[in-house]
């Protein structure tokens, strides 16, 4: 089976510091990996999507993601947070061993933003 | 393009009563996917149609159903609503539902059950 772990359930930065939100996954197969984010009240926007191509990935909004099969890992990181970053993120996997989708979400983490 | 579309974006419903949310996919999208998102549980997968056809299915009861028109609309309906049933659902449409596809998500329904 396959699964996602965010291993923080509330992180908190102030503004311009690094943002680091991390992700191990576990799965049989190469998998699809993303990070979407939530912003209260809203729905979910994509972050960013890691399929087989280049292991470090680049997003939306300054948010890049590297994927690390030895680790099984697939951090989501930020050089400098801003006050909009406040919001909640989810790593979700993609099985790819079944036609369709049914994407596989982890717990969640809450990024807070301190000016 | 419009984006996914869901209505009504809230709903009152009492415990025994059922209710019917609709979706509205992005244009030329043909995969429709529903998901139950809750604070104990978080997000989980109902389901996913393609072609007015059922999928894949997601570890929910009976109660839970859906189904797809020929114009990729979507809706899913609840049945004798449980109090736990309260949560916010969320559809989410693609080209053609493969995994590597980007998934793009609707605002939500809240559902309160009473």
């Amino acid at each position: 089976a396959q699964s996602v772990t965010q291993l923080d359930s509330h992180v908190s930065v102030s503004e311009g510091t690094p943002v680091l939100l991390r992700c191990n996954y576990s799965s049989s197969y190469s998998p699809s990996l993303f990070w979407y984010v939530q912003h209260p009240n809203k729905g979910l926007q994509l972050l960013l999507k890691y399929t087989s191509a280049a292991t470090l990935v680049k997003g939306i909004n300054g948010f890049e993601a590297e994927f690390k099969k030895s680790e099984t890992s697939f951090h989501l990181t930020k050089p400098s947070a801003h006050m909009s970053d406040a919001a909640e993120y989810f790593c979700v996997v993609s099985p790819l061993n079944q036609a369709g989708t049914a994407l596989i979400f982890g717990k969640g983490t809450t990024l807070s933003v301190s000016s | 393009k419009a984006g996914v579309t869901q209505t009504p974006r809230y709903l009152i419903k009492t415990r025994g009563q059922q209710v019917t949310l609709s979706c509205s996919p992005i244009s030329g999208h043909r995969s429709v996917s529903w998901y139950q998102q809750t604070p104990g549980q978080g997000l989980q997968f109902l389901f996913e149609y393609f072609s007015e056809t059922q999928r894949n299915k997601g570890n929910f009861p009976g109660r839970f159903s859906g189904r797809q028109f020929s114009n990729s609309r979507s809706e899913m309906n609840v049945s004798t609503l449980e109090l736990g049933d309260s949560a916010l659902y969320l559809c989410a449409s693609s080209l053609r539902g493969g995994p590597e596809e980007t998934q793009y998500f609707g605002p939500g329904t809240r559902l309160l059950v009473l």
